[in-house]
């Protein structure tokens, strides 16, 4: 069971430069989001899907771009990175309906912005 | 809004003592509220549920029970152990239907259990 996958695990990147984080689930969940966990400030959504082709905002959206092609991805975008995007990055998916809350997550990728 | 306010740590327990980890909440409506666990390295998992008042979720030995009168879900356990070293968040939801999916966490706490 591979469940919520994420990659890169770790990624540096230089202040403008852009990337790519990759989500996949194999569970066939609706729901997906994506959160970043900040030392102090728990865990803050970024952005979520509740099916393919549809995204929304969530929390601290500014800097970030996803979407939704297909049930199993959900791709998030840094366009021009920034130091304030140093974070720890969680992708998470549920099955949506009475057991929304359960969330399903990948293992974070770790990302340094210099 | 809503929020979750949690105790904050770090808390350092010696094997076999009792565990409490206190959780307050704001929120409209009925929320469900839940408790996650991160390990070291790993991702959030979800260690118990509850959906309405005066329900008692529970799992590995852990409980916590949903009190609407005093907006709580503290998390306890009665005797820790070494492996349940983790860093736990208090988590709700807008409960059944619409944007349940939505998790407003807590800013963790962290458990370290000394042999």
């Amino acid at each position: 069971n591979a469940g919520v996958t994420q990659t890169p695990k770790f990624q540096v990147l230089k202040t403008g430069q852009s990337m790519t984080l990759q989500c996949a689930q194999d569970m066939n969940h609706e729901y997906m989001s994506w959160y970043r966990q900040d030392p102090g400030m728990g865990l803050r959504l970024i952005h979520y899907s509740v099916g393919a082709g549809i995204t929304d905002q969530g929390e601290v959206p500014n800097g970030y771009n996803v979407s939704r092609s297909t049930t199993e991805d959900f791709p998030l975008r840094l366009l021009s990175a920034a130091p304030s995007q140093t974070s720890v990055y969680f992708c998470a998916s549920s099955q949506g309906g009475a057991r929304g809350g359960e969330l399903f997550f990948g293992e974070g990728s770790r990302l340094t912005v210099l | 809004g809503n929020s979750v306010t949690q105790m904050e740590g770090p808390v350092t327990l010696s094997e076999e003592a009792f565990l409490t980890i206190n959780c307050t909440y704001t929120a409209t409506g009925y929320p469900s509220l839940f408790w996650y666990v991160q390990y070291p390295g790993e991702g959030l998992q979800l260690l118990l549920k509850a959906t309405k008042a005066d329900d008692k979720g529970s799992n590995k030995g852990f409980e916590a029970t949903y009190r609407k009168e005093t907006t709580s879900f503290h998390l306890e356990k009665g005797s820790v152990q070494v492996s349940d070293s983790a860093v736990y968040f208090c988590a709700l939801s807008r409960g059944s239907g619409g944007s349940n999916y939505k998790l407003t966490f807590g800013k963790g706490t962290l458990l370290t259990v000394n042999p």
